[in-house]
């Protein structure tokens, strides 16, 4: 089975930081999504990568996936107070199911808490 | 456009208790999906429904935990008989389809079995 697993677990940044949290894969990504969630709410979607190598930008969040597929990094640039939350990286769990049609079971890591300070 | 609703929010039962858990998806949503997130842990998937289908329910504890989504659109898990280690949040996501579409969730429902 697929395992994922993200670092660091926990980050405290001044406002004004820039920060990268990081996704590693045991096996070939063939979707990565990253997910924002914050204390008691349900998760918020950010990003979809598929590509090696791709990279999107949403606002001051880059998200890239490596050439190999098998990490990915989020970056804030930046980080203000409302970027603290927990961020979660989910895969996509079987590249011939998801052809298929036949499902998206999401695999996700135990995230990473980020808090940002004033 | 109204997300996926989830109720109750929050829930504390004895241990042996049952309990059940309602969600509704996105209206025009194929996909619904039930995880569970223990504390400190990301979610991980109980069941997956297309339309009122099963798909994918191998990692959901049969002996205790139920789910069915009739006619397609609202979906009900049920926990009988409730144990200590079922305490965490469940939540509940819908999506177009069952393919690489991107998963909104709803703000899910703590547990918590004493």
């Amino acid at each position: 089975s697929q395992e994922l697993e993200q670092s660091p677990q926990s980050l405290i940044v001044q406002e004004g930081k820039n920060l990268t949290i990081n996704c590693t894969s045991s096996k070939t990504l063939y979707g990565l999504y990253w997910y924002k969630q914050k204390y008691g709410e349900g998760l918020i979607f950010l990003m979809m990568l598929q590509k090696g190598g791709e990279e999107k930008s949403h606002e001051k969040i880059t998200a890239k996936l490596d050439e190999k597929k098998q990490q990915s990094s989020l970056h804030i640039t930046a980080s203000q107070p409302s970027h603290a939350g927990i961020y979660l990286c989910g895969a996509d769990g079987d590249s011939e199911v998801i052809l298929t049609g036949g499902g998206n079971k999401l695999t996700f890591g135990t995230g990473t808490q980020l808090k940002v300070e004033l | 456009e109204a997300g996926v609703a989830q109720s109750p929010r929050y829930k504390i039962i004895e241990k042996r208790q049952s309990v059940a858990f309602w969600c509704n998806p996105i209206s025009g949503h194929a996909t619904l999906y039930w995880y569970q997130q223990i504390l400190g842990q990301g979610p991980k998937l109980l069941i997956q429904f297309q339309n009122n289908g099963v798909v994918d329910d191998s990692q959901l504890p049969k002996d205790r935990f139920s789910a069915e989504r009739l006619k397609g659109v609202d979906s009900t898990l049920k926990i009988q008989p409730a144990k200590l280690e079922d305490s965490a949040v469940y939540l509940c996501a819908s999506s177009v389809g069952g393919g690489s579409y991107e998963q909104y969730f709803g703000p899910g429902t703590r547990l918590t079995v004493t």
